[in-house]
């Protein structure tokens, strides 16, 4: 399988805990990207990368939570200090850089990462 | 920033019967819009997207959206459902950086 890859697929934590997840994206995307998504809403951006260097990061990223790409291909998305707000499927999508405006890739999911904080 | 509205968040249909989903973005300007779809147990999958050119936009299995930019909508439609085509559906309109803004989705049923 050629597509977004990203593990663990399901993690059950105890508040307070640290969690990691790990992303592998297609291998010649430059660009990587986690969402999260809670039940009934869409996926909301949480930060991306192009190649190693993190570009930008949403406000909804705490400071618990960092991100890697430490050697531009795969990625870990870590929480500290897990909350029961944290609950949510941690997605990861790639793609390649957009040569400009309106010429636009396709950007490619992952099956998501389930994270249950009980 | 960009916000997408979906109109409805559950639609049920009967199988033939003809689909048109609803999405809404907040301001004009150059716009890059998709559609993605969920089906369930799977990854979000493109549908179709819209940079520039026709506005009405072919997409895969049978279903086209769309692009009216007077009233900031892009609304994705398929003449005849099948009962496959159960899932949640996602709009998403592209942000400098080439990040998705999503709408909070519309779970479609198809009863067979």
């Amino acid at each position: 399988d050629t597509g977004v890859s990203q593990n663990p697929r399901h993690k059950i934590t105890k508040r307070g805990q640290n969690v990691t997840f790990r992303c592998d994206p297609i291998s010649e995307h430059n660009r990587l990207y986690w969402y999260r998504q809670t039940l009934g809403q869409g996926p909301e951006f949480l930060t991306y990368f192009q190649n190693e260097a993190q570009l930008e990061k949403s406000r909804l990223l705490s400071d618990r939570f960092s991100a890697e790409r430490p050697k531009g291909s795969f990625s870990t998305l870590e929480i500290q200090r897990t909350e029961q707000g944290d609950s949510a499927m941690y997605l990861c999508a790639s793609s390649l850089a957009p040569l400009g405006w309106g010429s636009g890739n396709t950007i490619y999911f992952g099956e998501g990462s389930w994270l249950t904080v009980v | 920033a960009q916000s997408v509205s979906q109109h409805n968040h559950h639609v049920i249909l009967s199988e033939a019967a003809s689909l048109e989903l609803g999405c809404n973005y907040s301001y004009g300007g150059t716009v890059n819009l998709f559609w993605y779809v969920q089906y369930p147990g799977q990854h979000l999958q493109l549908l179709l997207k819209y940079f520039s050119g026709d506005p009405l936009v072919k997409g895969i299995k049978g279903f086209e959206a769309e692009f009216i930019k007077s009233k900031f909508s892009f609304n994705l439609r398929k003449p005849s459902v099948q009962w496959s085509d159960t899932a949640e559906y996602f709009c998403a309109v592209r942000e400098y950086g080439n990040k998705l803004v999503f709408g909070a989705g519309t779970i479609l049923r198809v009863k067979s």
